[in-house]
């Protein structure tokens, strides 16, 4: 069963650049049919898709986020990464990170981490 | 622009039936979507990928209570025999040309 952990500090300053690591178990990254994704949700609110990269290295973004967003790949340690630049305490959310087939569903998902803004 | 409106609550009593509305924007009648759940303090969890033709394909150990059917603009989740387990917030999810986009989502009440 593919599982999906998400790892980073909890709390980050306001300006600094946030940092999180997602592991991929039971399956590989480097799959050709799969596409690999952060998604966040602040207190009490929905679902916003941040960006998503394929092994190759290929990304694309939120338009919204985008000139803040870096999202990379380490297929040696079956890994892949969120970098988000800039904080604010907007920022401050539930970070997921999740499969998507191809570019279309998110279909498993890991258990998220909460960062905080402070 | 490629978006998902949902209504924000609904309620249904225990052991009846429930049905969740997604609605695609004008121009996208044609998009497939997605339905995933998340109960309190949860990560969500795939339901199901819905087509336009109302076909849909269940993520792993899914119950067959839950099912998807489409009809234009509008992708449905039914759920049926309702327990206190399915009381939760229900995402839709659709994807375009390097764009995916959530629903603003619908809290379940079981009563």
């Amino acid at each position: 069963q593919l599982q999906l952990q998400e790892s980073g500090p909890g709390l980050v300053k306001p300006s600094e650049t946030l940092s999180l690591t997602c592991t991929v178990s039971g399956g590989s990254i480097s799959s050709t049919s799969y596409y690999w994704g952060w998604i966040r949700q602040p207190p009490g609110k929905g679902l916003e898709w941040i960006g998503s990269i394929y092994y190759s290295g290929s990304t694309y973004y939120n338009p919204s986020l985008k000139s803040r967003v870096t999202i990379s790949v380490d297929t040696s340690k079956n890994q892949f990464s969120l970098r988000l630049s800039s904080l604010t305490a907007a920022d401050t959310a539930v970070y997921y990170c999740a499969r998507t087939d191809g570019k279309h569903q998110f279909d498993y998902w890991g258990q998220g981490t909460l960062v905080t803004v402070s | 622009q490629l978006v998902l409106t949902q209504s924000p609550s609904a309620s249904a009593s225990l052991g009846d039936s429930v049905k969740l509305t997604c609605t695609l924007s004008s121009g996208h009648n044609n998009y497939a979507i997605a339905w995933h759940q998340q109960q309190a303090e949860k990560g969500p969890r795939y339901l199901m990928r819905l087509n336009t033709d109302g076909s849909h394909t269940k993520g792993v150990g899914i119950p067959d209570r839950f099912s998807g059917s489409s009809s234009g603009a509008e992708r449905y989740l039914t759920i049926s025999s309702l327990q206190s387990g399915d009381e939760a917030d229900y995402y839709c999810q659709t994807w375009g040309t390097d764009i995916q986009v959530f629903g603003g989502g619908t809290k379940l009440t079981v009563l």
